[in-house]
């Protein structure tokens, strides 16, 4: 089967560095995205590595090692309105369905 | 543009009721999903539309969930009769051609509690 897993819970206070860790399971691979879910809110895309290393958008960087079936999301200089759900997510196989992680609950603290 | 719109954004009915969930997505979007996140867990898959055509309906949980998409435009789900683990948020997302991911856009979500 295909699963994700991720750490349930990340503090961190405003302006420092986060990394979140997510490491992955799966029959054929397409590539890893990262979403952010404020708490009533829509998944929101952020970031996606289809291949290894680092890609940076801003204050969000996210990367990927395939050989180790890892990636993580680095979150600099937070700001309080970055306290979110932050998931990762595969291709579910030959489909476009994605499967996403177990979600991690970011709380930046002031 | 006009972005994925979710109807109601809550609900909540009793045990045996019935809840009927919309979905009107990018115009333009071929690709329909429905997701759902229960009790702050993963977000899970539920199906797959492209057009008016069932693509993936494997994360279905069972037959009191019925989903359609009327001429390939909105979709609905319902649910009969709701049972409380059917409780959660209901999360619908369209995209234009095969995704990998980045251009998935999400509605805000029903969220519906069976009590």
């Amino acid at each position: 089967g295909q699963s994700l897993e991720q750490p349930s819970e990340v503090t961190a206070v405003e302006g420092a560095i986060v990394q979140i860790n997510c490491t992955y399971q799966t029959s054929g691979f397409y590539g890893l995205s990262w979403y952010q879910q404020h708490d009533g809110g829509a998944p929101t895309f952020l970031s996606y590595n289809a291949l290894d290393g680092l890609e940076e958008t801003g204050r969000f960087s996210s990367f990927l090692s395939r050989s180790d079936s890892y990636g993580y999301l680095l979150l600099q200089e937070l700001q309080m309105k970055d306290s979110a759900s932050y998931f990762c997510a595969v291709r579910g196989g030959a489909t476009n369905k994605l499967i996403f992680g177990t979600g991690t609950l970011l709380a930046v603290q002031p | 543009e006009a972005g994925v719109t979710q109807f109601p954004s809550h609900s909540v009915i009793e045990k045996g009721q019935t809840v009927t969930l919309r979905c009107d997505p990018i115009s333009g979007h071929d690709n329909l999903y429905w997701y759902r996140r229960v009790m702050g867990k993963e977000i899970k898959f539920l199906l797959h539309f492209v057009k008016e055509s069932k693509q993936d309906e494997s994360g279905m949980p069972n037959n009191r969930f019925l989903a359609e998409r009327t001429g390939g435009t909105y979709s609905t789900l319902k649910v009969q009769p709701a049972e409380l683990e059917d409780s959660g948020v209901y999360f619908c997302a369209s995209s234009q051609a095969n995704s990998m991911g980045r251009d998935y856009t999400f509605g805000s979500g029903t969220r519906l509690t069976v009590v």
